[in-house]
């Protein structure tokens, strides 16, 4: 089965570096997302991404945030300068369709030191 | 503002048994709701998806329904077996897509 495929799958970095998280999304998908989840939190939204542009993002989403899709597969979710309370499990996710099953790949885990 | 609450927090069940998790919602103006499963450290499987216009999908021993007008969704699962074992998420979509924080499920062997 068709699966969204995320690198790394840990990252650690020191507070105010860039990083770059990677996803392929499946390959027939229109609807691509970033997904967060601190260690014990509940999975929040950050932003979705639709025909080349954001189509919505949350509060969390801010100016640190970007989002690209540089080629056909590849999904990404940069952050300027991290933070400390960066620090999560990163998902990406897609859909073929707005309101279809929602698949996930199987996270980033952030550590900003 | 759309909030997703799931009780219980955590549960344990000797394996065998069939059991009702519950997911509860503020904002009956949904699209779909969807079942995922979260093994520790891994990340979400898509379990099962509910569009509004239904209400109960079956996949195997998983059973999920949706009562859109009181706000709530439950999943059943029959027979449960000690590899059922792991956080069960609910998922509301309305605007964004809101999640609940999950109930641990633990399965006794």
């Amino acid at each position: 089965e068709p699966e969204v495929t995320q690198t790394p799958s840990h990252q650690v970095t020191q507070m105010g570096q860039e990083v770059i998280l990677r996803c392929v999304p499946i390959s027939n998908h229109l609807y691509f997302y970033w997904y967060r989840q601190i260690l014990g939190q509940k999975v929040e939204f950050l932003v979705s991404f639709y025909n080349n542009e954001i189509s919505e993002k949350s509060e969390i989403f801010d100016d640190q945030f970007s989002v690209e899709r540089p080629d056909g597969s590849n999904f990404t979710l940069k952050i300027r300068s991290t933070k400390l309370e960066d620090s999560a499990m990163y998902f990406c996710a897609s859909n073929r369709g707005e309101k279809e099953k929602l698949f996930f790949g199987s996270g980033t885990q952030l550590s900003v030191l | 503002k759309q909030e997703v609450t799931q009780i219980p927090a955590a549960l344990s069940v000797p394996e065998g048994e069939n059991l009702v998790l519950n997911c509860s919602f503020t904002d009956s103006a949904i699209y779909n709701l969807q079942w995922f499963r979260q093994d520790p450290g891994k990340g979400l499987t898509s379990l099962l998806l509910i569009q509004s216009s239904q209400r109960e999908q079956t996949s195997g021993r998983l059973n999920a329904s949706l009562d859109k007008s009181s706000g709530r969704s439950t999943l059943y699962i029959a027979a449960s077996q000690p590899g059922d074992s792991a956080t069960y998420l609910c998922a509301v979509w309305g605007d964004k897509i809101i999640f609940g924080k999950g109930t641990r499920l633990h399965i006794l062997p």
